[in-house]
């Protein structure tokens, strides 16, 4: 299973764009790349997975470079909703468990 | 249902008890995991089951712990002999269990061992 690194904590401001880099240097070649946004007394939500290139949905952006082994997940405009914890994960859906890491904790101040 | 249900949402048990948590999958979700999640920590996993089966049960820290998923739907998380370490979240999710999907998780049982 690839295991992932990313940063333990982030502050931002409310209205700022922010950017959270993953590393999977180890990621398999039918792995994709999901995040998972977490608030206190919640299990993980689902935000956005991609395999390469670019993805964007609704929520946020994840840019995914040639190489696949990192990814950053794009927040635009966060508010103070937007403070969780954000989790990096590369796997397979076919039947593997994803690995949790500890994740991002993510503070966005007004 | 529109989520994953799970019940309860708190347990309070004493050392040594048995106890038994339930998870509801979505609808026509083959796929269904069990995770454990300490303060502080992501989200660890347990056992995943595709359909009636555990296909990988190798998170499951003793043989104390157990679950079933007798019809592929429902599953019960079964904790013999509690012990304080126990204590955590219980986090179920399913998944369509092909590619391109994301887990959907519930909002978890807090499992409090006094």
């Amino acid at each position: 299973l690839a295991k992932t690194t990313q940063p333990i904590s982030m502050d931002s401001y409310e209205g700022q764009e922010v950017n959270i880099t993953c590393s999977h240097n180890n990621i398999a070649t039918n792995d994709y790349i999901t995040w998972y946004q977490q608030f206190p007394s919640q299990g993980p939500r689902f935000i956005i997975q991609g395999y390469k290139t670019k993805v964007t949905n609704e929520v946020a952006s994840l840019f995914i470079p040639a190489d696949r082994k990192s990814s950053t997940l794009s927040l635009p405009r966060v508010s103070l909703s937007d403070t969780a914890v954000y989790y990096c994960l590369v796997g397979n859906n076919y039947g593997q468990n994803f690995v949790f890491g500890p994740g991002t904790r993510l503070s966005v101040l007004p | 249902g529109a989520g994953v249900s799970q019940t309860p949402s708190n347990k309070v048990t004493e050392k040594g008890k048995y106890v038994e948590l339930r998870c509801d999958p979505i609808s026509g979700h083959t796929a269904l995991y069990w995770y454990r999640q300490s303060l502080g920590q992501g989200p660890e996993f347990l056992i995943y089951f595709q359909g009636t089966g555990a296909a990988d049960d190798s998170g499951l820290p003793n043989d104390r712990f157990f679950a079933v998923r007798p019809e592929g739907s429902v599953s019960t998380l079964k904790i013999q002999r509690t012990e304080r370490g126990d204590s955590a979240v219980y986090l179920c999710a399913s998944s369509l269990g092909t590619g391109g999907y994301g887990y959907t998780f519930g909002s978890g049982t807090r499992l409090t061992v006094v």
